[in-house]
């Protein structure tokens, strides 16, 4: 099946600085998303981005398929920010499934 | 706003017992899922549904199965809970809508503790 790296696993920023997380992919994909989790356990969507670059307020993301990696970037972050954000892509070969990496633990302190 | 609903945020059994866990979604999605998450496997697709009483097996069906018979709504059945099935289970839906193909959106989660 495919693979999904996301780095880094774990992350400890000051409030206020940027961040990058990455995604790679070993196979094309249909479909990528990503996710915020909660200290809650609620995911929460925050991007679909099969390809091309999307922003909503401080995050961002930019998909480039062909290289089969995905990038989310946190600007200005803040203590709401803390929580795991996970990768999540359908591969074509198997329809409907999304196939989730590990996740990155993201820690913002005051 | 896409809403989906679990029946539970927290639910104790008993080894043995049958449990039902029920997800519904507001947003007449064909699509639904049902994943566990336990910490260092990541999130696991146990089953999922493209349609009324279709399903399909995901990654990790052994012990569990479910049940579609209205569109909105898809349960999570465990005929004879085991502690290895103490988990976060959570629901998703999504649409086939070409413009956001199978964008899923997930529940809030029940955390099953099975004693």
């Amino acid at each position: 099946g495919i693979q999904v790296e996301q780095s880094p696993p774990d992350l400890i920023l000051q409030e206020g600085a940027n961040s990058t997380l990455r995604c790679n992919f070993s196979d094309s994909v249909n479909n990528l998303q990503w996710f915020h989790q909660n200290p809650w356990g609620q995911l929460i969507n925050l991007f679909y981005i099969p390809s091309g670059t999307k922003q909503n307020g401080r995050l961002s993301a930019t998909t480039v398929a062909t290289e089969r990696y995905s990038l989310l970037y946190i600007s200005s972050s803040q203590t709401t920010d803390s929580g795991v954000y996970f990768c999540a892509v359908e591969h074509g070969d198997s329809w409907g499934k999304l196939q989730f990496g590990a996740g990155t633990q993201v820690v913002v302190t005051p | 706003d896409v809403k989906v609903t679990q029946s539970s945020r927290y639910l104790v059994k008993r080894t043995g017992e049958k449990v039902f866990l029920e997800c519904v979604q507001d947003m007449d999605h064909e699509n639904m899922f049902w994943y566990r998450q336990d910490p260092g496997l990541g999130l696991r697709l146990i089953y999922f549904s493209y349609d009324v009483k279709m399903k399909e097996k995901g990654d990790i069906p052994e012990g569990y199965s479910v049940s579609r018979e209205k569109k909105e709504r898809f349960s999570l059945i465990l005929e004879s809970a085991s502690t290895n099935q103490t988990s976060m289970y959570l629901c998703a839906s999504s649409s086939r809508l070409a413009a956001r193909y199978n964008e899923q959106f997930f529940g809030p989660g029940t955390r099953l503790t099975v004693l």
